[in-house]
């Protein structure tokens, strides 16, 4: 079956510290990729999409996230991270026989310290 | 564009009860899917609608049920609430025309609290 993982369940930053956050899916099919925010008492958000072409993908708030199809990732970054960028990250994926499935990463909580 | 709506915001029910939820998509959406969030289970796909049909459904008992009306609005149902049934409900909209590219945009959710 195909499923998500995220790298930490918790991680913990400085205002200014720089951000990566793991995701890695399992299948082997052409995906889509996305990455999800969740503010405190906030719906859903997305951050940002890969399709298809430059694996290096930009998002809103400056964040980006990279495709490594040979290692079946899709990280998260942001150089600078700001106290209000606390919230919970949520990797999906969607494969070309998911139909409107999207399999979910059981989530990645940040909290930066001002 | 107006966002996802679902309705209601919050619930409390008794086990035994059941229960309706709805969603209304982005305008000229058409296909709507709905999630389960729990604490410990994450983000779990319950099903899609697309053109009031279900197109696609995810790993849940049969208490679960949802239907889409003409205008692409949804309901979700659950019969016989469990304790476990607590969580928040996301509903999801997207065009539901570009197969599995497609993006989803989450409503706000309905907490769902069973005693």
């Amino acid at each position: 079956a195909q499923s998500v993982s995220q790298h930490n369940h918790h991680v913990i930053l400085s205002e200014a510290a720089s951000l990566e956050l793991g995701c890695n899916y399992s299948y082997g099919g052409t995906v889509n990729l996305f990455w999800y925010v969740q503010y405190p008492g906030q719906h859903l958000q997305l951050l940002l999409k890969y399709f298809s072409g430059d694996p290096l993908v930009k998002g809103i708030k400056g964040f980006e996230a990279e495709f490594i199809k040979s290692k079946f990732s899709f990280n998260l970054r942001k150089p600078s991270v700001q106290w209000s960028d606390t919230a919970e990250y949520f990797c999906a994926v969607n494969g070309d026989n998911y139909g409107q499935n999207f399999v979910f990463g059981p989530g990645t909580r940040l909290s930066v310290l001002p | 564009k107006a966002g996802v709506t679902q309705t209601p915001r919050y619930l409390i029910k008794t086990r035994g009860q059941q229960v309706t939820l709805s969603c209304s998509p982005i305008s000229g959406h058409r296909s709507v899917s709905w999630y389960q969030q729990t604490p410990g289970q994450g983000l779990q796909f319950l099903f899609e609608y697309f053109s009031e049909t279900q197109r696609n459904k995810g790993n849940f008992p049969g208490r679960f049920s949802g239907r889409q009306f003409s205008n692409s609005r949804s309901e979700m149902n659950v019969s016989t609430l469990e304790l476990g049934d607590s969580a928040l409900y996301l509903c999801a909209s997207s065009s539901g025309t570009e197969g599995y590219q497609e993006t989803q945009y989450f409503g706000p959710g309905t907490r769902l609290l069973v005693l």
